[in-house]
């Protein structure tokens, strides 16, 4: 157990639909960061905030915003969803920036149907 | 912009045998680079991490990786296979630049173990 915890662990939807991820970082970690995996684009990363701030962004699609609140914890919003979506996505949590190493949460599993 | 190139994809050692996975890097600054590995339907847990000092760096679970600068390798090694080894295994480089401090992973190996 990584103390990094992701909800849900699944969620099924539909195209053009809305979904929330929430992720709770490890205690003390101040940096959050998310990634997609998937089959044909491996693990990708998609945004890193660090205390609140959004501190780098990767390979997010306008469609795809994310947040980091005062208590930490952080959401990734994914909206207008396409089949390709569909993904496990990753949250992990880092005591700051590098080079401490990410904390991996167990993964969200999207399937948009 | 920094890389990471796995050779193989998929890699079956038989039980007790010698593991080697291999990792090449791209880098435009001295990179930190770390070993993950994924079990079936679980996030990633890191296996060790190199960041500066001494080149042979061990991690949990008898796994070790050497940093060689000259080859831009860190391959993942370890003595003896064990059943419970079988999984993914991904390599990251991260460039710890300053806004840029994110990983960069491999596109992974799948280890399988003969019994």
């Amino acid at each position: 157990d990584s103390g990094v915890t992701q909800t849900p662990k699944h969620l099924i939807t539909a195209t053009g639909q809305r979904v929330t991820l929430r992720c709770s970082p490890r205690s003390g970690d101040l940096s959050v960061y998310w990634y997609q995996q998937s089959l044909d684009q491996g693990l990708q990363f998609l945004i890193q905030y660090y205390n609140g701030e959004e501190r780098a962004k990767g390979n997010i699609l306008e469609r795809f915003s994310a947040q980091q609140f005062p208590d930490l914890h952080s959401e990734l919003n994914l909206s207008s969803l396409e089949l390709g979506d569909s993904a496990l996505y990753f949250c992990a949590s880092s005591v700051g920036v590098s080079p401490y190493e990410q904390y991996f949460g167990p993964g969200t599993r999207l399937t948009v149907t | 912009a920094q890389s990471v190139t796995q050779l193989g994809s998929h890699v079956s050692v038989s039980e007790g045998a010698l593991v080697l996975l291999r990792c090449n890097y791209s880098s435009s600054v001295p990179p930190y680079l770390f070993w993950y590995v994924q079990y079936p339907n679980q996030g990633l847990q890191l296996l060790l991490k190199y960041t500066t000092g001494a080149t042979l760096v061990k991690g949990i679970n008898g796994f070790e990786a050497e940093f060689k600068k000259s080859e831009t390798s860190f391959h993942l090694t370890k003595p003896s296979a064990h059943m419970s080894d079988a999984a993914e295994y991904f390599c990251a480089v991260s460039d710890h630049i300053f806004g840029n401090e994110k990983l960069t992973f491999g596109t992974g190996t799948r280890l399988t173990i003969i019994p």
